[in-house]
């Protein structure tokens, strides 16, 4: 699986809109990227993925570079509750097992 | 409402003693998976599994343990191995062969005393 790299901390007011940058540079043609969240002491929630298209859903944006080699999840309105560590894999679909690395993410800060 | 519970929450343990962490899903997952989470670190993967009766080691499987009986369950054993036990111990469960992302429990978090 292609490793990411993300920024390590972020801050973003509250009610803007929070871009988190993710470089995926060796991803495959045939692996997604995800993005995950996970509010401290919490297991990681799921947020959204996509292939090559940008996609969108009530919780994120995520957008997709044409090349695929970045990505950028766009939390629209940011809430203090978004205050999270995100993460962002890459990983294929074929089946069978498909080692996948967490990081130590993006620290979102969302400030009052 | 379908999930994954891993218990208990909070969990202490004695050196020298051997502990079980449970995981349970009813989300017919094929796959589960176990993660350990250091404070201010990234999930690394200790053992994994595709299907009943069928495990894998993962990144850092040394001092752990697991079963696969069930497809429903993975616990995890964390054995006197361990040398490091003291973590947030993450459960996770995916449905082979989609474009689906993982589903994760709300972890135990291990302490040794």
């Amino acid at each position: 699986d292609a490793k990411t790299t993300q920024p390590p901390s972020m801050d973003c007011a509250e009610g803007r809109a929070a871009n988190l940058p993710c470089n995926h540079s060796t991803i495959s043609g045939n692996e997604y990227v995800y993005w995950y969240r996970q509010i401290h002491s919490q297991g990681p929630q799921y947020i959204i993925h996509g292939l090559k298209n940008n996609e969108t859903n009530e919780m994120a944006s995520l957008i997709i570079t044409e090349d695929r080699k970045s990505s950028t999840l766009i939390l629209p309105h940011a809430t203090l509750r978004d205050t999270a560590v995100y993460y962002c894999i890459v990983r294929g679909n074929s089946g069978g097992y498909q080692k996948v690395t967490f990081g130590t993410g993006t620290k979102l800060q969302v400030i009052p | 409402d379908g999930g994954i519970t891993q218990s208990p929450k909070y969990l202490f343990r004695k050196e020298g003693q051997n502990v079980t962490l449970s995981c349970e899903q009813n989300l017919n997952h094929d796959a589960m998976y176990w993660y350990r989470q250091d404070p201010g670190q990234g999930l690394r993967l200790i053992y994994y599994s595709q299907i009943v009766n069928d495990f894998q080691k993962g990144d850092i499987a040394e001092g752990y343990s697991v079963s696969r009986e069930k497809k429903e369950s993975f616990p995890l054993t964390v054995t006197s191995a361990q040398k490091n036990p003291t973590a947030f111990y993450l459960c996770a469960s995916r449905r082979q062969g989609t474009d689906y992302g993982y589903t994760f429990g709300s972890g135990t978090r291990l302490t040794v005393v």
